[in-house]
């Protein structure tokens, strides 16, 4: 964990995009996940990206891939009251997956 | 296509008792990977087999802790005597390709 940092918290109104950043200190990285985390639930992987790419997108999540200063951020488009929970960003080097302390999300009325 | 199962889903023990956690992965995933998650914390890994044999476990404690998975299937990870800082959810993922499939973990409170 102590290798990939986000911030803790964000809290956004329904219908605004959020954008939950991450940095990490491995520059072998194969891979870059975000994973979601419902109170109570295992992390739901929600999407991920290969270190050679800058972008995906897929429907409203958008990851974008720093690689040079190793910043990689997930936005989501129109956030709904759904896509509050804990997120995760974790990186990859070789089979390991090392995980940040996860983003809270609060999504307001 | 049925998910990673694991149980029980709570257990809470008293200090210096033992606890076992079982896992069944994803059918087909050779790989199967133990986590623990602390509170407010990520999950950091504790053990991974692939098939019926162990590839790290540098970071499990492994004075308390034991897992094996012997027919290459389901797991059990075990702890014996437990702490109250093994308070914590304990997670199980596998895979077979580039991406861990997680079950719902099992929350464990030690008193």
């Amino acid at each position: 964990g102590e290798d990939v940092e986000q911030s803790l918290f964000l809290s956004v109104r329904e219908g605004d995009s959020s954008v939950i950043n991450c940095t990490y200190t491995d520059s072998s990285s194969t891979y870059l996940y975000w994973y979601k985390q419902e109170p109570g639930a295992g992390l739901q992987l929600l999407t991920y990206i290969f270190s050679n790419m800058d972008m995906k997108q897929d429907q409203r999540l958008t990851v974008l891939l720093n690689k040079k200063d190793k910043h990689l951020s997930l936005r989501i488009a129109d956030t709904q009251t759904g896509d509050s929970a804990i997120y995760f960003c974790a990186e990859r080097d070789d089979y390991k997956l090392s995980f940040g302390a996860g983003t809270t999300v609060t999504v307001r009325a | 296509e049925a998910g990673v199962a694991q149980s029980p889903r709570y257990k809470i023990i008293e200090k210096r008792q033992s606890v076992a956690f079982w896992c069944n992965p994803i059918s087909g995933h050779a790989t199967l990977y133990w986590y623990q998650q602390i509170l407010g914390q990520g999950p950091k890994l504790l053990i991974q087999f692939q098939n019926n044999g162990v590839v790290d476990d540098s970071q499990l404690p492994k004075d308390r802790f034991s897992a094996e998975r012997l027919k290459g299937v389901d797991s059990t990870l075990k702890i014996q005597p437990a702490k109250l800082e093994d308070s914590a959810v304990y997670l199980c993922a596998s895979t077979n390709t580039d991406t861990q499939y997680f079950g719902p973990g099992t929350r464990l409170t030690v008193l």
